[in-house]
């Protein structure tokens, strides 16, 4: 079975601060994907990331971060600086190949960020 | 890039009515769709998993009775709400799995808001 825990719900910030985003999930696969989206108020997905099982070298894009750790099976999402635009809700997903193309989402986090 | 778009974004109704939402890959070609449902603070919960040309597979507790998927074509899904109820009030949301990608690649449709009165 496969499962996807992001156990913080909310996160407050205020603008500039850091925040990172917790995301623990649970596979036998030896071969997943990863996955972040945001989803802001409108409710369209905004693909962020994927990652593949076989690739745990960490990422950067822009004021975005991520934190691929197999041993603790954790894929960490941190936004540096954050600003108003970044207050939305942010889901981590796996994708194995015993379920091909289906996507396990996690419960999600909102984040708010106030000015 | 690869587009999904969704028909209508959102939708008001009578209880038991039926309503039909659609899903059009605009600029790949899409064997499987995939339905999702999300209620309101909610995560995304998969509901089936359509495949042109052929039945739709749906996920554990999903009636498919009550909601009728249709792929006719590489580039259209639809679900049907038959008889709906305020219950099935909901965001519905559909991805398509671009056809050629190693990996299965899914690119999620803009999302259809359904009230049921």
């Amino acid at each position: 079975a496969q499962k996807v825990t992001q156990a913080q719900t909310e996160i407050s910030v205020v603008e500039k601060e850091d925040v990172t985003l917790d995301c623990v999930y649970e596979t036998r696969d030896t071969t997943y994907y990863l996955f972040w989206y945001k989803q802001p108020p409108s409710g369209e997905l905004v693909f962020l990331i994927r990652r593949n099982s076989f690739d745990e070298q960490n990422e950067i894009s822009g004021r975005y971060s991520w934190n691929f750790q197999k041993s603790t099976s954790s894929f960490n999402f941190t936004i540096t600086a954050s600003q108003v635009v970044d207050s939305a809700v942010y889901f981590c997903a796996l994708m194995t190949t015993d379920s091909w193309g289906k996507l396990q989402f996690g419960a999600g986090t909102q984040v708010v960020v106030t000015p | 890039g690869a587009v999904v778009s969704q028909h209508p974004s959102w939708v008001i109704c009578k209880s038991g009515t039926s309503v039909k939402i659609e899903c059009r890959s605009l600029d790949f070609q899409a064997t499987t769709m995939f339905w999702y449902r999300q209620f309101p603070k909610q995560s995304l919960m998969l509901m089936a998993t359509s495949n042109e040309g052929s039945k739709a597979t749906y996920e554990q507790g999903v009636e498919k009775d009550k909601f009728l998927i249709n792929h006719a074509s590489l580039t259209l899904s639809t679900l049907t709400v038959t008889s709906a109820h305020p219950e099935d009030s909901s965001f519905y949301i559909c991805s398509a799995r671009r056809q050629g990608l190693a990996y299965n690649e899914q690119f999620f449709g803009p999302g259809t808001r359904l009230t049921v009165l």
